[in-house]
């Protein structure tokens, strides 16, 4: 399948560690892209694959990837982390490229 | 910084196109992927296109047949036109901008734009 599946819901305690995992064929071959959605906003870009954090976002977020499945891992989490998740990443498994997004992981921060 | 603004109808009437600009306010429009995005009410993102700097283009194949694009680097801007819509086409229009490291690297994204389908 090309497509990419989050769990809907994850929660965590203020200052915690917490993985929001992302699964599909496409990951054994594209490395994930990481966007959070803060409600009223649009989507931030905060992570690529294993080491590409793009300038502005905090150090705590980071990413990797075993087989079929990205993750996004944040340490020490903030308050202010608290909103939607969703990966992306590429697809051309079928007769077209595409980019795919996972349906997303509401992250509570307790 | 680079930002990005969708304008375009926020009401448009079944059966008739879509059309929405995003209009680049700064910096060149080089080795970009130019991409639209959506997000229908209360569900997630779904990757519409994307237009290369180049002109090559790429759409999601359930709207590859509704879907065209155009860029204008002239004016630092690029569109979307969508026929043929639906209520199911109703949702917020994000016009994104990917690196040439990969479409799916939406490093910038508009504030986006509310479009209703509706008579």
């Amino acid at each position: 399948s090309s497509e990419l599946t989050q769990d809907p819901a994850v929660s965590v305690a203020l200052g915690q560690t917490v993985r929001i995992t992302c699964q599909g064929d496409s990951l054994r071959n594209y490395y994930a892209s990481w966007f959070q959605q803060k409600p009223g906003q649009p989507p931030i870009f905060v992570f690529h694959g294993e080491d590409n954090r793009p300038s502005g976002i905090p150090d705590r977020f980071s990413g990797s990837r075993s087989g079929n499945t990205a993750s996004l891992t944040i340490s020490g989490t903030q308050a202010e982390d608290e909103a939607d998740y969703y990966c992306g990443t590429r697809d051309s498994s079928g007769s077209h490229f595409r980019v795919v997004f996972g349906g997303g992981t509401k992250l509570t921060v307790l | 910084q680079v930002q990005l603004q969708e304008s375009g109808p926020g009401l448009v009437n079944p059966s008739e196109t879509l059309s929405l600009t995003c209009s680049v306010s700064s910096g060149s429009m080089n080795n970009y992927y130019w991409t639209w995005i959506r997000q229908p009410p209360g569900k997630g993102l779904e990757w519409i296109g994307y237009i290369y700097y180049s002109g090559a283009t790429d759409y999601n194949p359930f709207l590859r047949s509704r879907v065209s694009t155009s860029l204008d680097m002239s004016k630092n801007q690029f569109s979307l036109r969508l026929t043929s819509v639906t209520a199911a086409d109703t949702a917020v229009y994000y016009c994104a901008r990917a690196t040439k490291a990969g479409a799916d690297i939406l490093d910038m994204w508009g504030q986006g734009t509310v479009v209703t389908v509706t008579s």
